[in-house]
């Protein structure tokens, strides 16, 4: 079955530049996700890459993909204490996605 | 924002009572869904909707009954909560765009005690 890990917690400083990790198992996804929550919110779209890409650069935000190594990357540039939020990741196999639990990235001033 | 109202945004309730939660789109897209989030699972879905009258379950199914009879409206019903069913529940729709992508209602926090 398919599976998203990714880790729980990430504390960075303002102005550095974050990383958030994400590993999964299905290799027929079509494209790969990431949104972000901010408390009590619903879920926004961030940003999303399709299997065939390696990267995809949006503003602030890089996405890599390792199809080999089932491994997604964000990178916030810059981070801002206002991207403080949770941060999931989410494959898409057909027309549902199956979600990562979370990670919650904390900007520090 | 993909035009996507949820309600109630917050509903208290008790075991065995049933509980409808509404979700209505402004467009017409095609697909919709529902979701539980809850500490520790991240987002689970329960059900989809490929178009109206074309539901099918999801990873979580039990315990819930959805319909849509118009593409606009995905109601999902719980006919006899229990507590397990205590959760944050989000609606969301898939636009027809290159990506596949999905956007989310803000979501019903239902308390069942």
């Amino acid at each position: 079955g398919e599976d998203v890990e990714q880790s729980l917690f990430l504390s960075v400083r303002e102005g550095d530049s974050s990383v958030i990790n994400c590993t999964y198992t299905d290799s027929s996804s079509t494209y790969l996700y990431w949104y972000k929550q901010e408390p009590g919110a619903g879920l926004q779209l961030l940003t999303y890459i399709f299997s065939n890409m390696d990267m995809k650069q949006d503003q602030r935000l890089t996405v890599l993909l390792n199809k080999k190594d089932k491994h997604l990357s964000l990178r916030i540039a810059d981070t801002q204490t206002g991207d403080s939020a949770i941060y999931f990741c989410a494959e898409s196999i057909s027309s549902t996605l199956t979600f990562g639990k979370g990670t919650m990235l904390l900007v520090s001033p | 924002d993909a035009g996507i109202t949820q309600s109630p945004r917050y509903k208290i309730t008790e075991t065995g009572r049933q509980v409808t939660l509404m979700c209505h789109q402004t467009w017409s897209h095609s697909y919709m869904f529902w979701y539980r989030q809850d500490l520790g699972h991240g987002l689970r879905l329960i059900y989809y909707s490929a178009a109206a009258d074309i539901t099918d379950k999801g990873e979580v199914p039990d315990g819930y009954v959805v319909s849509r009879s118009k593409t606009e409206n995905f109601p999902l019903t719980l006919e006899s909560a229990t507590r397990s069913q205590t959760s944050v529940y989000f609606c969301a729709i898939m636009t027809s765009g290159s990506g596949n992508e999905q956007f989310f209602g803000p979501g019903t926090r239902l308390t069942v005690l």
